[in-house]
């Protein structure tokens, strides 16, 4: 039981480059997150699924876009990278909206 | 988004001490959470609480949910190193689907 896991673990980008990072969960959770951290701030909410084949925003969507075609895994797209993308990205999962969410080891993003 | 305030910023204690730590808003929240993150780690959940005045130990752990709805403490007692990490408090409000974090507490220990 990995519970959740995160792909890659670092990468660097150039500016307007694209990307995708990948989550996945083997706990049959209902509810997905992608989160970033930045230095000084706590985690703040990008996008969120409560299902597969749904999605919806967070705090701080602007530049990223997401899709849950599987209900295990759940994919974070910068289409266009910029340096204000720089951060760490964490995916996390629940059963359900008010449940306990369980992190994955976060990818280290720069973009320069 | 909602400010949840952590306080302090930071700690530096000797091993064996006992840690306070909390975290507060101007908004209520149904639920409580409080995680742990090691460097290069993500968070890990340590305690989870669901009721006003709740009191639920994991350990040498304790958290408390405020009786206003609106702050929760966590205490470690007789501290060691590897406690060190930043804590995390999140709290979700009635309405939401959304987790609010706090910005941290980060915890040193010294042998």
């Amino acid at each position: 039981n990995a519970g959740v896991t995160q792909t890659p673990k670092f990468r660097v980008l150039k500016t307007g480059q694209s990307m995708t990072l990948l989550c996945a969960q083997d706990m049959n959770h209902e509810y997905m997150y992608w989160y970033r951290q930045d230095p000084g701030m706590g985690l703040r909410l990008i996008h969120y699924s409560v299902g597969e084949g749904t999605t919806a925003k967070g705090e701080v969507p602007d530049g990223y876009n997401v899709s849950r075609l599987k209900k295990q895994n759940f994919l974070l797209g910068l289409e266009s990278a910029a340096p204000s993308q720089t951060s760490v990205y964490f995916c996390a999962s629940s059963y359900f909206g008010g449940d306990e969410q369980y992190f994955g080891p976060g990818t280290r993003l720069t973009v320069t | 988004g909602q400010q949840l305030n952590q306080s302090p910023q930071s700690m530096f204690i000797q091993e064996g001490e006992d840690v306070s730590m909390n975290c507060t808003s101007s908004s209520i929240f149904n639920t409580w959470l409080w995680y742990k993150q090691d460097p290069g780690e993500g968070p890990v959940l340590l305690i989870a609480l669901y009721k006003a005045g709740e009191l639920t130990s994991n350990g040498r752990l304790t958290a408390q949910f405020g009786i206003t709805r609106k702050d929760s403490f966590l205490n470690i007692s007789a501290s060691i190193p590897s406690d060190v990490g930043i804590y995390f408090c999140a709290g979700l409000q009635a309405t939401g689907n959304q987790f609010y974090f706090g910005t941290g507490t980060s915890l040193t220990v010294i042998p």
